[in-house]
């Protein structure tokens, strides 16, 4: 969905190197998620922000930190590459509403390869 | 601990054909069941939600069913296009907040002429 856009769309990196991943989205949505897609597993929640004083952990946050800047900028940080956090990475936002139907609308992913 | 388990893995069918995918799961306690469907080199895009009173739902030739008593679903794509080839991706939450949403590994389909 290009209302919500990732850069870079890809990157290498080696160990030990400090990355940051951004999320930015012109859907005025509230809440924004963090995911991490791997081959043969489902997407994994790192981390996800209600509104921009709110970050909460996901399941797999450990080695990954957050900053929401912006109501429409959440930014993931990599403080150390290591090799397994090599994968697809997804921003997703959604608008709150809809109750149990809430939909979360996802960027294009970034492609993170740590050497 | 909750799950959701996809099958097939991949499937080939040809254009024109339908083809049904499906979804098991033990997430609990149960709020709504999502199917996405992701190109290659894209993120996920929603086709249907289904919440518990609810067993069936259409988005043009995909129509999602649900089961909750076996806690299944199916997604069934009429005739077939070219542009169907991609990851279906079974979801399901277990909050009324969408935000802790259990996803499965998907079922990878190419639709060929």
């Amino acid at each position: 969905d290009a209302d919500v856009t990732q850069t870079p769309r890809n990157r290498i990196t080696k160990t030990g190197k400090r990355i940051m991943l951004e999320c930015s989205q012109t859907k005025g949505h509230d809440r924004m998620y963090w995911y991490r897609q791997d081959p043969g597993l489902g997407l994994r929640l790192i981390y996800y922000s209600f509104d921009v004083k709110d970050i909460n952990k996901g399941e797999i946050s450990d080695g990954y930190s957050v900053s929401r800047q912006a109501q429409a900028k959440f930014s993931l940080s990599l403080e150390s590459a290591i090799p397994n956090q090599t994968a697809l990475y997804f921003c997703a936002t959604s608008d709150g509403t809809g109750g149990a139907k809430n939909i979360q609308y996802f960027g294009a992913g970034t492609r993170l390869s740590v050497l | 601990k909750n799950q959701v388990e996809q099958s097939p893995q991949s499937l080939i069918i040809l254009e024109g054909k339908n083809c049904t995918l499906q979804c098991n799961y033990t997430v609990s306690p149960f709020s709504n069941l999502r199917w996405y469907k992701q190109d290659t080199g894209r993120g996920p895009v929603s086709l249907t939600i289904m919440t518990f009173s609810e067993n069936t739902k259409s988005n043009g030739r995909y129509t999602a069913t649900l089961d909750a008593d076996t806690k299944q679903s199916s997604l069934h794509i009429t005739a077939s296009q070219l542009s169907d080839s991609a990851s279906y991706i079974c979801v399901v939450s277990n909050t009324g907040g969408g935000n802790k949403l259990t996803f499965g590994t998907g079922t990878q389909l190419k639709v060929e002429l």
